[in-house]
């Protein structure tokens, strides 16, 4: 159990594009969605923290308005990057939390966005 | 600030040689510990978590951690590696409630024949 999904596993955009990442827990419900963004080689880098029904809390130096996070459902949370240039160009990590006695976080397989 | 650090940037050994990847945090009380690997090209897996209790962990694929709270530290150890097990190691801790994993940078582990 505890599969998360993402959807699309790859995607290559223009340049002032937007583009949406899913996210989906496929077996359970998730209290929080959180996104991560690794550049090559790299650690993960949290981006947000999002709750079902509220909106999601951004880090430091993360754009609240270029990377739109919707967390509409217990199962779905969507990552839109909107008006992508080459530098938004990382791979893209969902994590799901469930609350089942001690929080556990699932990782889903990440999506490799290239913005051209 | 609640940090991870992750002491080797790039680990070689040979087959069947031990592993000791270091893992250290900053003070945060309480806290959650976990080591994920990521093999080329593919995603994160967990390999072992440390929430209360024994110490020792006991992982997948013959891996074992050690949490040593006066040390601040969760180190991952295998006694013997093989050439599969080359990948990314991340340690990650939880500080808080339910707060999201923060990350180490990484230990690349290059195992060769």
């Amino acid at each position: 159990g505890a599969v998360v999904s993402q959807h699309p596993s790859r995607v290559i955009c223009k340049s002032g594009t937007s583009v949406k990442i899913e996210c989906r827990s496929l077996d359970f419900q998730a209290t929080t969605m959180f996104w991560y963004r690794q550049f090559p080689k790299q650690s993960l880098m949290l981006m947000a923290t999002s709750n079902e029904g509220s909106k999601a809390t951004y880090e430091q130096g993360v754009e609240k308005d270029k990377f739109l996070i919707n967390h509409a459902s217990l199962t779905l949370s969507t990552l839109t990057v909107t008006s992508a240039h080459p530098e938004d160009s990382s791979f893209y990590i969902c994590s799901a939390s469930v609350q089942r006695g001690l929080q556990e976080q699932f990782f889903g397989p990440g999506t490799r966005l290239t913005v051209l | 600030a609640q940090s991870v650090s992750q002491h080797n940037h790039h680990v070689i050994l040979s087959e069947a040689a031990s592993l000791e990847l270091g893992c250290n945090y900053s003070y945060g009380g309480t806290v959650n510990l976990f080591w994920y690997v990521q093999y080329p090209g593919q995603h994160l897996q967990l390999l072992l978590k440390y929430f209360s209790g024994d110490p020792l962990v006991k992982g997948i694929k013959g891996f074992e951690a050690e949490f040593i709270k006066s040390k601040f530290s969760f180190n991952l150890r295998k006694p013997s590696v093989q050439w599969s097990d080359t990948a990314e190691y991340f340690c990650a801790v939880r500080f808080s409630g339910n707060t999201p994993l923060v990350f180490g940078k990484g230990t690349r582990l290059s195992v060769i024949a």
